[in-house]
């Protein structure tokens, strides 16, 4: 079965300053990774996600996102963080069954002005 | 990328009573799927729901509690039934097409409050 941790619950970060909010997965196959925001009062909104290809997978609002297969994580970025960026943000991950997603409990980013 | 529509976006439920949460997708999508999100948690899957076919459902989740409709593959609804203040959470509908490497997207979710 198919897991996802991230490790911290808060993230705060300045404005301006670049930012990361980890995640590790456990697939027993190829893993499909995704990423996550939720802005207060609202649904999820996709950012990005690795399927195959580049480690490196760019998405929206100027995130993106490092596979490493190695180290099993998938680690959200963003070179300068701004305050409007602040959410609750998952990673979320599933198998090459086509199953439901899996989701990571959380990691509320707060970016300081 | 799909548009999902959920109804009601919010609502204030008296204890005992039944809700049922509707979900309206703007394309044919194969695979549809209820989360829950408790207040300050993540999302857990309720159940899955396939057209032409009974809903799977998570352990923790049984069909009583929370039935589910699919009539075709644009359309879906989830009851929530006999609640309680426990019931109180976000529910969201999600949708699927195709292979898993394709992106999951997600309705605004249905506010919900049991008191």
């Amino acid at each position: 079965a198919q897991s996802v941790a991230q490790p911290e619950d808060q993230v705060n970060v300045a404005e301006g300053n670049p930012l990361t909010v980890k995640c590790t997965y456990s697939v027993s196959g190829n893993p499909y990774l995704f990423w996550y925001v939720q802005y207060p009062n609202r649904g999820l909104q996709f950012l990005l996600k690795y399927i195959t290809g580049d480690n490196l997978v760019k998405g929206s609002y100027g995130f993106e996102a490092e596979f490493n297969k190695s180290q099993t994580s998938f680690h959200l970025k963003k070179p300068s963080a701004l305050v409007s960026d602040s959410a609750l943000y998952f990673c979320a991950v599933r198998d090459e069954g086509n199953t439901p997603l899996v989701f990571g409990k959380g990691t509320r980013l707060s970016v300081i002005a | 990328s799909a548009v999902i529509s959920q109804k009601p976006s919010r609502d204030i439920c008296q204890r005992g009573t039944s809700l049922t949460i509707q979900c309206q997708v703007d394309s044919q999508v194969t695979m549809m799927f209820w989360y829950r999100q408790q207040p300050g948690q993540s999302l857990t899957l309720i159940a899955t729901a396939n057209q032409g076919s009974e809903a799977t459902y998570e352990s923790g989740f049984v069909i009583d509690k929370f039935p589910i409709s699919r009539p075709n593959l644009t359309f879906s609804t989830l009851t929530v039934s006999n609640m309680s203040p426990e019931d109180s959470s976000i529910y969201l509908c999600s949708v699927g097409q195709g292979s898993a490497g394709n992106t999951i997207y997600f309705g605004e979710g249905s506010w919900l409050t049991v008191v």
